[in-house]
């Protein structure tokens, strides 16, 4: 079984200022990992996903994360936040075998102020 | 391309009554998900179709829910005899085939309340 952790689920920070968003997860076999971000009365939008090699992964809207695989640990990045980037963000894991569907966390709302 | 879209995007009900949701993904794309959202949650995964075979269901998926695609195309979702606990939004996803690096499109979700 597989499990996703987001121990935040609120960050605010200021505008312009850097963020990581925290993301561990449990798996008993190899998984996918994704960052998702979703704006009030939208659908899910993908971020960045890590699917093998290089384990820091660049994504839409200037956001990074990179794959820990000792501490099981997938966190996002963003140098310098927008006012635009306050929404939710969900971690997700999709095990590497014949299922096709995504775990997700609880969420990490991030909140940037002016 | 229009994306994934959902119908209706709301939608209150009383308990016991039995309520239907439509999806209509992406115009060539052969997968098909179902989610759901409660409050201050992440989406739980509930079923997926690969064309208009369902391959795989959630222990959520009680007996009272049933999904069907029939022309591998649009789905839908049936809640029958509706419970306070189904409150929940109800999203859609769908895929390429294509091997690992398939992309899930969600759509905007239909918001269930059930008073």
């Amino acid at each position: 079984a597989q499990s996703v952790t987001q121990l935040d689920s609120q960050v605010p920070v200021f505008e312009e200022a850097p963020v990581e968003l925290r993301c561990n997860y449990s798996s008993s076999v190899s998984v996918y990992l994704f960052w998702y971000v979703q704006y009030p009365n939208q659908g899910l939008q993908l971020l960045l996903k890590y699917l093998s090699g290089s384990t820091l992964v660049k994504g839409i809207n200037g956001f990074e994360a990179e794959f820990n695989k000792s501490q099981t640990s997938f966190h996002l990045r963003k140098p310098s936040v927008h006012i635009s980037d306050t929404a939710e963000y969900f971690c997700a894991v999709r095990p590497m075998d014949s299922s096709y569907k995504l775990i997700f966390g609880s969420g990490t709302r991030l909140l940037v102020r002016p | 391309d229009t994306g994934v879209s959902q119908n209706p995007r709301h939608k209150i009900t009383k308990r016991g009554q039995n309520v239907t949701f439509r999806c209509d993904p992406i115009s060539e794309h052969n997968r098909l998900y179902w989610y759901r959202q409660t409050l201050g949650q992440g989406p739980e995964f509930l079923t997926y179709f690969q064309n208009e075979a369902q391959l795989e269901k959630s222990r959520l998926l009680s007996d009272r829910f049933s999904a069907e695609r029939p022309k591998g195309s649009f789905s839908t979702l049936e809640i029958q005899r509706t419970e306070q606990g189904d409150s929940a939004m109800y999203l859609c996803a769908s895929s390429l085939e294509g091997g690992e690096s398939t992309e899930q499109f969600f759509g905007p979700g239909t918001r269930l309340t059930v008073l």
